[in-house]
């Protein structure tokens, strides 16, 4: 059971925008503004996509886009493109000892 | 081209002691702060614990499940992150996961050791 959830799968056609929702508590994504999230293809290593709810890294396309209200944070991935479909996850900081919190992972499918 | 690989996991009786080790490339590895994460079969990720930078007084943390079992440590003159495990259980059984931190993110992450703890 992961600390925080996520919805199993998500699925778009080419070219429209899905949402990806990371939910979590007040100890964690609604404390703190410290969530990533990561992009997954099989056989490789996590790719970080989003750091700190809304920032990207340099490199990651900017249709990737993050926001965050109260216990729930988002990623939204708009022009969908086959190359996005991937296992996407988010992780926060979180005031308990753990430090941090993972999501369960979203598998999107675009069709 | 940033590199983190995974190494020395396999098969280990309850009870038993295991090593992995991270060799990091492509970046500063003394300057980093380092993590293991890991996830069991069918599980979620874990964060498992992490290790500050010397530079920054080399602080470690773990996670409860683990602490006081585990130990994190770090060879920045071989950019080496090890794990050291003892007194393995059937509950550590995952895919190990070495991972470069920033700020509160990771930035980079291995492909991943797998450990099985089973009679």
């Amino acid at each position: 059971q992961s600390a925080l959830t996520q919805p199993a799968s998500v699925s778009g056609s080419p070219g429209q925008s899905i949402t990806i929702s990371c939910t979590g508590t007040s100890s964690d994504v609604g404390r703190y503004n410290h969530v990533s999230w990561y992009q997954r293809h099989p056989g490789k290593a996590p790719k970080l996509m989003i750091f700190d709810v809304s920032d990207r890294p340099s490199g990651v396309s900017n249709r990737f886009s993050g926001s965050k209200s109260g216990n729930t944070a988002s990623l939204t991935i708009s022009g969908l493109q086959a190359e996005d479909e991937a296992d996407y996850f988010c992780s926060s900081y979180t005031s308990t000892s753990t430090l941090y919190v993972f999501g369960s992972g979203t598998k999107v499918a675009v069709l | 081209e940033v590199l983190l690989v995974e190494s020395g996991g396999g098969l280990v009786k309850p009870g038993g002691s295991l090593r992995l080790s991270c060799a990091a490339s492509g970046f500063t590895f003394s300057y980093a702060w380092m993590s293991w994460v890991r996830q069991a079969p069918g599980k979620g990720l874990e964060w498992v614990g992490r290790i500050k930078s010397k530079t920054e007084g080399g602080t470690i943390e773990y996670a409860p499940p683990v602490k006081g079992r585990f130990t994190i440590s770090r060879d920045d003159s071989s950019n080496t992150l090890y794990l050291q495990m003892n007194t393995l259980k059937t509950e550590d059984s995952a895919e190990y996961y070495c991972t470069c931190n920033s700020g509160y993110h990771t930035v980079y992450w291995g492909q991943g050791t797998l450990v099985t703890v089973s009679s």
